[in-house]
């Protein structure tokens, strides 16, 4: 069975852009999250989506935002860019509702200059 | 002060060794504790998780949980060189809530 898979693996970007990424969920997982790792704050979780539905948010600004489609993938939006946007972002997904057991991603590394 | 703790390391042992890793935390509705590897440039990989306090093995991997203490432990026995990566706790609530991360420790084992 194929493992998560994210797009794009890197990606550079400008102060002020926008950037979207895609998460492809395992096949059969229905719950998709995002976190952002960063050297300073570790794994910090985003949101996370079951059924198209978002079912847990983090504490970050409205900049950052999710959706999941019918099929479960997901992308994550982050508008007006700042430097300390660079981060790994990491997908997980879930086979069940419960989230002990997630499967991550290799993550897209953005760097915001 | 974050709610999950855990030493950042680095950790170096020498191959064989009995290796101990630790997270404290602060919120007492914690119920449910993972452990994930991170190698570098890939995700975490989910090694364990337990359920409550006690005890789980698997292979060479002990996780041990203390409710009380509001400590957990990973143990690696005899530890190899391709367990050289970073290791994170994780915590949550519930089973369909969201997770806590502590910081990761890096870990090097010498051949």
């Amino acid at each position: 069975k194929a493992g998560v898979t994210q797009t794009p693996r890197y990606l550079i970007k400008t102060r002020g852009q926008q950037v979207t990424l895609s998460c492809s969920p395992i096949s059969g997982h229905r719950s998709v999250s995002w976190y952002q790792q960063t050297p300073g704050q570790g794994l910090q979780f985003l949101f996370e989506y079951f059924s198209e539905t978002q079912r847990n948010k983090g504490n970050f600004p409205g900049r950052f935002s999710g959706r999941q489609f019918s099929n479960s993938r997901s992308e994550m939006n982050v508008s007006t860019l700042e430097l300390g946007d660079s981060a790994l972002y990491l997908c997980a997904s879930s086979p069940q509702t419960d989230l002990y057991e997630q499967y991550f991603g290799p993550g897209t590394r953005l760097t915001v200059t | 002060q974050k709610e999950v703790e855990q030493d950042p390391g680095p950790l170096s042992v020498p191959e064989g060794a009995i290796v101990s890793l630790n997270c404290t935390y602060s919120n007492s509705a914690f119920q449910y504790f993972m452990w994930y590897r991170q190698y570098s440039r890939k995700g975490p990989e989910l090694l364990m998780y337990t359920y409550s306090s006690g005890n789980k093995e698997d292979g060479r991997f002990t996780a041990q949980v203390d409710k009380s203490s509001k400590y957990i432990s990973l143990f690696i026995r005899d530890s190899q060189p391709s367990d050289s990566a970073t290791y994170l706790c994780a915590m949550s609530n519930f089973g369909n809530e969201k997770l806590t991360f502590g910081t990761g420790t890096r870990l090097t084992i010498i051949p």
